[in-house]
């Protein structure tokens, strides 16, 4: 059965410093997403992407932050100076149409020192 | 309480009983989904159910939808060891895109 597939699994970095969390999504599916969730908290939306570019963004997802799809399969997240309050679980899914099931991958845990 | 909010906040129960989760949102939906993530790990989709549907069912999931109280419940029945884990309510907002999660009920299932 296809998945969602992301790497890393875990990430540490230190403060101020760039990462790029990557992620596969199903391959017939045209709409991807990230989200996070901090230690003991809710998930929560960071941003959404549709035909090569952002439909909808969360508060969260400020000027630090940026996604592109850079060929027909990845699609990645990059956060450009890391605090430490960006330490979090990150989320990628996809799905094929809007209104339908949103199928997530694994997780990068990511650890911000 | 904000969307997609889910009661009780945990749960244990012995192997073999039900278990019954409960979500609470404000909006209308297109639909609304349920998760479990086991600790620390991915969200694995368990169902969806449409803003028309009143209740579907899954093996031994059964979920429930009352759009007129906004609310739905989660049944597991004959629970398993292997059923602990975090389920989470996700909404998806009428004119929306994004998933909007609850809080999540954390079930513990006893042998």
């Amino acid at each position: 059965e296809p998945e969602v597939t992301q790497t890393p699994s875990h990430q540490v970095t230190q403060m101020g410093q760039e990462v790029i969390l990557r992620c596969v999504p199903i391959s017939n599916h045209l709409y991807f997403y990230w989200y996070r969730q901090i230690l003991g908290q809710k998930v929560e939306f960071l941003v959404s992407f549709y035909n090569n570019e952002i439909s909808e963004k969360s508060e969260i997802f400020d000027d630090q932050f940026s996604v592109e799809r850079p060929d027909g399969s990845n699609f990645t997240l990059k956060i450009r100076s890391t605090k430490l309050e960006d330490s979090a679980m990150y989320f990628c899914a996809s799905r094929s149409g809007i209104a339908e099931t949103q199928y997530f991958g694994p997780g990068t845990r990511l650890l911000v020192l | 309480s904000q969307q997609g909010e889910e009661d009780p906040q945990a749960l244990s129960i012995q192997e073999g009983e039900n278990a019954t989760m409960n979500c609470s949102y404000k909006t209308s939906i297109n639909n609304l989904q349920w998760y479990r993530q086991n600790s620390g790990r991915g969200l694995v989709h368990l169902i969806l159910i449409r803003s028309n549907e009143r209740e579907k069912h899954s093996g031994r999931l059964r979920v429930t939808l009352d759009t007129s109280k906004k609310s739905s419940s989660l049944l597991i029945t004959a629970s398993r060891a292997a059923d602990t884990a975090s389920y989470f309510c996700a909404t998806e907002e009428e004119y929306g895109n994004k998933l909007v999660f609850g809080a999540g009920t954390i079930l513990r299932v006893k042998s």
